[in-house]
Parts: C-alpha cells; sequence; structure tokens
C-alpha cells in the first residue's frame, strides 16, 4: 500500500543551524501539507502546496521556514535558523485533490527535531 | 475560532474494558468531523468521520456520533484489544468556502494491557 515516508526521524540541530526535513509523498497526490506538534500539544498546520506554490499557510509558517519540491518526488521543509521552541515533531502529509471537498490526507511518520 | 478539545491521557485500560475518549469542539460554521490514529512509529490515519449532525461513523469496532447539540463527537469501542494502544486524535474540517485543513486536538494515548 502506498504511504508517505520521512527522513530522517530524528534530527538534532543546533540553535541557529538551518535543517532540511524530507518527505516522499504518494506518487499520484497533487496536494501536501506540513504539520507540527510539540510535545504535548495540539497538531498544528503549518502550510499547503499545490501547484508549485503555497496555497495556505498559517501564522506559524513565518519567514524562516520555506517549502519546496525540488524534483517530482521529495518535498521539504526548510528552517533557516533553528529555534529552541521549534523543538517538536514535524508530520508530512499528502492527498489527491477534488474540488469543493475534504480529501484525506495520508501522514507521514513524522520527524523529531530537537534544537539544543 | 474553531477548536477541539479532547480529554487528557493517558487513558490506561485492561483488554476488553469499554473504551470512551471524550472530544467536544467549537466552530464558526458547519463542520466534518473526524478521528485519527497514530500508531507507534507510524503517522497519522484516519479512523472515521461523520459530516453531518446525527451522523455515525464507524470503523474497526470504534464508533462516534456527531452531536450537535452537545458538539461532541465521543470515540467508543466496546472491546478494545492490547493492539488498539495509540494515540487518538480528534479534528474537526470546515467546507463550503472554509479551509479543508484539519483543525486537531492534542491528541489522547491509549493504553491496553493483556
Amino acid at each position: 500500500e502506498p504511504e508517505v515516508t520521512q527522513t530522517p526521524s530524528h534530527q538534532v540541530t543546533q540553535m541557529g543551524q538551518e535543517v532540511i526535513l524530507r518527505c516522499v509523498p504518494i506518487s499520484n497526490h497533487l496536494y501536501f501539507y506540513w504539520y507540527r506538534q510539540i510535545l504535548g500539544q495540539k497538531v498544528e498546520f503549518l502550510v499547503s502546496f499545490y501547484n508549485n506554490e503555497i496555497s495556505e499557510k498559517s501564522e506559524i509558517f513565518d519567514d524562516q521556514f520555506s517549502v519546496e519540491r525540488p524534483d517530482g518526488s521529495n518535498f521539504t521543509l526548510k528552517i533557516r535558523s533553528t529555534k529552541l521552541e521549534d523543538s517538536a515533531m514535524y508530520f508530512c502529509a499528502s492527498s489527491e485533490y477534488i474540488a469543493g471537498s475534504y480529501n484525506e490526507q495520508f501522514f507521514g511518520p513524522g520527524t523529531r527535531l530537537t534544537v539544543l | 475560532g474553531n477548536s477541539v478539545t479532547q480529554m487528557e491521557g493517558p487513558v490506561t485500560l485492561s483488554e476488553e474494558a469499554f473504551l470512551t475518549i471524550n472530544c467536544t469542539y467549537t466552530a464558526t460554521g458547519y463542520p466534518s468531523l473526524f478521528w485519527y490514529v497514530q500508531y507507534p512509529g507510524e503517522g497519522l490515519q484516519l479512523l472515521l468521520k461523520a459530516t453531518k449532525a446525527d451522523d455515525k461513523g464507524s470503523n474497526k469496532g470504534f464508533e462516534a456520533t456527531y452531536r450537535k447539540e452537545t458538539t461532541s463527537f465521543h470515540l467508543e469501542k466496546g472491546s478494545v484489544q492490547v493492539s488498539d494502544s495509540a494515540v487518538y486524535f480528534c479534528a474537526l474540517t470546515l467546507g463550503s468556502g472554509g479551509s479543508y485543513i484539519p483543525t486537531f486536538g492534542r491528541g489522547t494515548s491509549l493504553i491496553v494491557h493483556p
């Protein structure tokens, strides 16, 4: 069964460093998403991406974040200068696109980011 | 704004016990409601959903009824198994002009002992 994959499973970085989290969405999906979950808190939406551009983003997704689909299969989240409060589990998801309805999102297992 | 509130975990049960995980919501419109499950080491998976009042979503022995009068969508299962140990997330989306991006709760961890 097709699934969303994410690498690495755990990333440890120093404050101020750049990190890139990688995701491979399901191959025929057109919509891609990033979410994060700070330990003990809610899963929060960061950004959605469709047709090679950002479709929607939350107020969390500020200038330090960027997303890219560098080739036909990967979808990446870059954090330019990490802060301690960026420590969280980051989930990638993908969905088909059917206009005017909820499209089930399929989630990856997550990348745990620890900023020291 | 829109929000989802779930009961605090962990919920610890013995095998074959009855499960209820409470979920209530606030929404500016008429939401669709979902339960997602996350098994250890895996991503969130859609467990069940309901799109209008009094609808009952069901899957794998779990069920939840959309109660508009109490703005609730409690998850129930009559007899849990060890394999049901996971984190359960309640979520809502708003359609028809609103965003289809889910608003999630914090998740409730379920631990089932043999």
